[in-house]
């Protein structure tokens, strides 16, 4: 199946821990997003990576720390997790960055920090 | 900065009737609005999507307007099923501070009720 794929669906953790979430496309797409949707399903976007390089971070904490080891895998990796940081991140992808291009979304990891 | 306000928040609808959510944007940069549908446990996933060069776009029961003059622009469902309800998101995208991002509007309920 062509699509966005994300690992894992659910996390839940302890406060103070690192976890990494993976994700992957094989749609040929260019451009991968992490978007962050809060409880009350605002979408939010992080950053943006076109072919591997940064191109949109969006004042999002250090501790949050994106990894593209190539075009078709843009990682995420979360330092030292505290409570707000449970929300469903969704990563995304399009053919190239620019206007008129809508995205390819994955299903989620829900992401719960007790 | 860039803001995308959509209402309602939550809308529900009798099965065959008509449902209308209105989106206003604030950057007149913005020059795509694309329309998503996020299904429960799912990600958004991209329904339909209209170009400032035009006022209107329709595809068999759902339809996009846009007002470029009032930055609005509005999404019609019409004939409304069960299978319709989810969370709807408007967006507008284009060359904004930072570079080009897509803005999410903060997504309206729909409730069909058969």
């Amino acid at each position: 199946d062509t699509a966005v794929s994300q690992t894992p669906k659910y996390l839940v953790t302890q406060m103070g821990n690192d976890k990494s979430i993976k994700c992957e496309q094989n749609l040929g797409h260019d451009t991968m997003y992490w978007y962050k949707q809060d409880s009350k399903k605002f979408l939010k976007i992080m950053f943006s990576y076109n072919n591997k390089e940064l191109i949109i971070n969006e004042t999002v904490p250090n501790r949050f720390s994106p990894k593209s080891p190539d075009k078709a895998h843009l990682n995420l990796h979360i330092n030292s997790l505290e409570l707000g940081d449970s929300a469903v991140y969704f990563c995304a992808s399009s053919f190239r960055q620019g206007p008129s291009i809508g995205y390819t979304f994955g299903s989620g990891t829900r992401l719960t920090v007790v | 900065g860039e803001n995308v306000e959509q209402h309602p928040s939550t809308l529900s609808v009798q099965e065959g009737d008509s449902a209308v959510i209105k989106c206003t944007y604030s950057d007149s940069a913005s020059n795509y609005f694309p329309w998503y549908k996020q299904e429960l446990g799912k990600g958004p996933q991209l329904i339909i999507d209209i170009r400032s060069n035009v006022g209107e776009k329709k595809d068999q029961r759902i339809a996009v307007t846009l007002n470029k003059t009032a930055k609005h622009f509005s999404l019609h469902i019409t004939e409304t099923q069960p299978e319709d309800s989810a969370v709807y998101f408007c967006a507008a995208s284009g060359a904004f501070t930072g570079g080009f991002k897509t803005i999410f509007g903060a997504g309206t309920r729909l409730f069909v009720k058969a």
